[in-house]
């Protein structure tokens, strides 16, 4: 089945120790997000790739940097976790131009910062 | 600013039926989705409407009204596994996806 897989699924950290979280996809959907989502709260971009251009959200910290190396994989890298960090982080991906243009989401990778 | 409201949370009984409002404020729009998300889980998506009038889906039905900045997600014969948050997203006129926090659903037997 076609899908977006997101590794780890947890991931334990410790505060200033770098993580870096995957997502693959087998839709060759053209556009690929990452999305911050803490308890009770709407989901937050923090960047998306519309093809090879990368979209950097003006309220994302520099904290967080991403990677697509090609059009199946995204990684998000957090550069230094702080206890703020610790949220499910969602990757998505979407067809622009095939209409209504829906989201596919991830499990989500569920990050703890100790 | 652009801003999407909807109910923190609602309670409703198993086999009934039950209205999630939601409201937005955006610069332009270009659709509003409806999306499902258990708890600790990704959204799925649920139901997605751009024209006026109602969307239906099965149990689930979506309505909305560009003139009043509305839509409801309807849900009949209720599940237990219908319990999680449903979330309202709209495409502002940049094509931006705008999300709500999301409707906490508990239903109880």
């Amino acid at each position: 089945d076609a899908m977006v897989i997101q590794n780890p699924r947890y991931q334990v950290t410790q505060f200033g120790k770098p993580v870096t979280l995957s997502c693959s996809q087998t839709l060759n959907h053209n556009v690929m997000y990452w999305y911050q989502q803490k308890s009770s709260q709407a989901p937050k971009l923090l960047f998306h790739y519309y093809d090879k251009d990368f979209n950097n959200e003006a309220d994302t910290p520099d904290n967080f940097q991403s990677r697509r190396p090609n059009t199946s994989f995204c990684f998000l890298d957090i550069r230094s976790p702080g206890l703020g960090d610790a949220a499910m982080y969602l990757c998505a991906t979407s067809r622009e131009g095939s209409g209504a243009n829906v989201l596919t989401f991830g499990a989500g990778s569920r990050l703890t910062v100790l | 600013g652009q801003n999407i409201d909807q109910p923190t949370e609602m309670t409703a009984t198993e086999g009934a039926i039950v209205q999630i409002n939601c409201t937005y404020q955006t610069s332009g729009f270009n659709g509003l989705f409806w999306y499902q998300q258990h708890a600790g889980e990704a959204p799925t998506f649920l139901s997605y409407n751009v024209l006026d009038g109602l969307e239906e889906k099965g149990r689930f039905s979506s309505f909305l009204s560009r003139s009043k900045g509305y839509s409801y997600l309807l849900l009949k014969e209720l599940q237990m596994k219908d319990s999680a948050s449903y979330l309202c997203a709209v495409k502002d006129s940049n094509y931006q996806l705008i999300w709500g926090a999301g409707t906490k659903l508990i239903i109880k037997p």
